[in-house]
């Protein structure tokens, strides 16, 4: 079974402030990894995904994300926070070529001040 | 497409009653997931459907816990009788791994019991 790390349990940054949080992942066979947001009182929506292909992927409202297959790493990325990004942000991993069941990290808080 | 539709959004119960919790899937979407957000927990897999026949539900904390897929736009999850420590955010997501890799969420339901 696969499971998610991340380290980072709460951020706190600044306006114009670069971002990058951490999410390894544990699973021997090839996998789909996700980011997605969770901002306050509400679902969880997808930010970016990676599947195949560039290992650098770019999702909305900015972000992107690398997938480095020697580390079983998938940090997210914005290089200049805004007051909105304020919400949870969780890393997911399924098997693909398996049942395809996202699991999910602790999730990471973060609080962007203006 | 409206998304994941879940119902209701909030719900309040006393202690010892029947919770049902509703979703309707994305059109198309043959996969089915029930997680429960809570802060000591995180999110977690309570059971997982493809085309309507439940696949896994190792996560159904106890036999007070059942879900059903009935057909493939509508599933309930329901708590019998329900206790105070079920209070948590239920979500449920769908997915077609012919589509892509990702799943969908519902708005959730925040379930409070007293």
């Amino acid at each position: 079974a696969q499971s998610v790390s991340q380290h980072n349990h709460h951020v706190i940054l600044s306006e114009a402030a670069s971002l990058e949080l951490g999410c390894n992942y544990s699973y021997g066979g090839t996998v789909n990894l996700f980011w997605y947001v969770q901002y306050p009182g509400q679902h969880l929506q997808l930010l970016l995904k990676y599947f195949s292909g560039d290992p650098l992927v770019k999702g909305i409202k900015g972000f992107e994300a690398e997938f480095i297959k020697s580390k079983f790493s998938f940090n997210l990325r914005k290089p200049s926070v805004q007051w909105s990004d304020t919400a949870e942000y969780f890393c997911a991993v399924n098997a693909a070529g398996g049942s395809y069941i996202p699991t999910f990290g602790r999730g990471t808080s973060l609080i962007v001040h203006p | 497409d409206a998304g994941v539709i879940q119902s209701p959004r909030h719900e309040v119960t006393e202690m010892g009653q029947e919770v049902t919790l509703r979703c309707k899937p994305i059109s198309g979407h043959n996969s089915l997931f029930w997680y429960r957000q809570t802060m000591m927990r995180g999110l977690e897999l309570l059971i997982y459907f493809n085309n309507n026949v439940p696949i896994d539900d190792s996560g159904m904390p106890e036999d007070r816990f059942s879900a059903k897929m009935p057909n493939a736009s509508f599933s309930t999850l329901k708590i019998q009788p329900s206790e105070p420590r079920d209070s948590a955010v239920y979500f449920c997501a769908s997915s077609n791994r012919d589509w892509g890799p990702e799943a969908f969420f519902g708005q959730g339901t925040r379930l409070t019991v007293v």
